[in-house]
């Protein structure tokens, strides 16, 4: 049983970044989508992007595009996901999630299933000066 | 982009009682649509993929239904552990959450 475990509570300054982890265990790594999905105080739920790590290449929301990296290291079975420019907007609990594997489009490009199962414990990162 | 709606937002009910919630696509997006539930302080948990198949370890009460644009999650027999704020989530391109239905106590 694949198990996601995120890295503890962050408190950052604004214009500052944040870097969280997200370590699976239990399970194949490589071949299935991580992806992460943030959640502010008492909102709903919001896909920042993903990668297949198998791959090396993330796929980003429009929204955070150019302000957001997420990256993977296949040795240590561990995904990343870094936010920049950090403004008090983005106070949120941050999850990581695993996709339900992978297809190749028409193209032959590798598209994951993105629906998520399991879930992180989620991370919040708090931005206040 | 793709937008998801869900109605109701909230609803009351009973232990017992059948809940039928409903989630809207801007465009169709044929089956790629799932459903979560989320208890306060946790992380979502995965009740239906792929608008009608059932995860591993749900429980049969959760049932999914729909295509296209319009897709319902059903409850048949509400029980106290139901509680919780269930969100629909489209998978046919950038993933996109509804807002959710948040489901408490009559």
């Amino acid at each position: 049983q694949v198990q996601l475990v995120q890295s503890g509570a962050e408190v950052k300054k604004p214009g500052s970044s944040v870097k969280v982890s997200c370590k699976a265990s239990g399970g194949t790594f490589s071949s299935y989508a991580i992806s992460w999905v943030r959640q502010a105080p008492g909102q709903g739920l919001e896909w920042m992007g993903g990668i297949i790590p198998i791959f090396g290449t993330a796929n980003y929301a429009q929204k955070f595009q150019g302000r957001v990296t997420i990256t993977a290291d296949e040795s240590t079975s561990t995904a990343y996901m870094e936010l920049s420019s950090l403004r008090s907007e983005d106070t949120a609990v941050y999850y990581c999630a695993r996709g339900a594997g992978h297809y190749y489009d028409s193209s032959g490009y590798p598209r994951p299933y993105n629906w998520f199962d399991p879930w992180g414990q989620g991370t919040l990162v708090t931005v206040s000066s | 982009d793709i937008q998801m709606t869900q109605s109701p937002s909230s609803l009351s009910a009973s232990v017992g009682d059948r809940v039928t919630i409903t989630c809207r696509a801007s465009q169709s997006i044929s089956s790629y649509l799932n459903w979560y539930q989320q208890k306060p302080g946790k992380a979502p948990k995965l009740l239906i993929y792929a608008a009608s198949s059932l995860q591993s370890g749900v429980p049969s009460r959760f049932s999914g239904s729909g295509s296209g644009t319009d897709f319902t999650l059903t409850i048949s027999s509400l029980q106290p552990e139901d509680f919780a704020t269930y969100y629909c989530q489209q998978s046919y391109s950038t993933p996109c959450f509804g807002p959710g239905t948040k489901v408490d106590i009559k």
